[in-house]
């Protein structure tokens, strides 16, 4: 079983919907919790880091849950320029290193 | 301020040839990573370096693969013989840990093409 699973898509969306995507992890001692965006061809930059309260950053949503490890992200009024591939990134103990998950990929049409 | 540096940005070699990338991180972060992107898939941690010291390397396939960071900055991931699965962009990434904040900045990476 991976270590980070994620739903590799496509999810192909209008321009203005609201999409959702999901991402498990196995290891219950991981500590902290982000999603990294992927534009095509280019390196990783993190999007927004994920707390057990939830937190909102503009249009973008993370949540996270402990008990089922299992966390989220949720895009309302989606822009063309959402169109990546949202990685689900794990940090574990110990030497703090980051463990990434295969990427979501979203296109927005319009 | 200036991003993390990488060069080649593409490199093509035969199998069983060498082949050696460069990263130069951001000013002052002591954290340097190297990731191997295989295409379809997200990017998998090869090394850490903490100043010029090996933090974590499990991942590193050592009978082919080697890094240094000798004097805490830039650092230089070589591969020798190259297979053909080693086909994958190279990421480096660095981090200020002199900060809360757990952000890693990545590189442009560096697309090898093993034929």
């Amino acid at each position: 079983r991976k270590e980070v699973e994620q739903d590799p898509g496509p999810f192909n969306v209008p321009e203005g919907a609201t999409v959702a995507f999901n991402c498990t992890y196995s290891n219950s001692a991981s500590q902290s919790f982000f999603w990294y965006r992927q534009d095509c061809r280019k390196e990783p930059k993190l999007l927004m880091s994920v707390y057990s309260s939830g937190n909102e950053d503009g249009r973008f949503t993370a949540q996270l849950n402990r008990a089922s490890q299992y966390i989220s992200l949720l895009i309302r009024d989606s822009k063309l320029s959402d169109s990546a591939t949202y990685l689900c990134v794990v940090m574990n103990t110990g030497f703090q290193k980051l463990v990434f998950g295969t990427g979501t990929r979203l296109l927005v049409s319009p | 301020e200036a991003g993390v540096a990488q060069s080649p940005r593409y490199k093509i070699i035969e199998k069983r040839q060498s082949v050696a990338f460069w990263c130069n991180p951001i000013s002052g972060h002591a954290t340097l990573y190297w990731y191997q992107q295989i295409l379809g898939q997200g990017p998998k941690l090869l090394i850490q370096f903490q100043n010029n010291g090996v933090v974590d390397d499990s991942q590193l396939p050592k009978d082919r693969f080697s890094a240094e960071r000798l004097k805490g900055v830039d650092s230089t991931l070589k591969i020798q013989p190259a297979k053909l699965e080693d086909s994958a962009v190279y990421l480096c990434a660095s981090r200020n840990t002199g900060t809360d904040t757990y952000e890693q900045y990545f590189g442009p990476g560096t697309r090898l093409t093993v034929t």
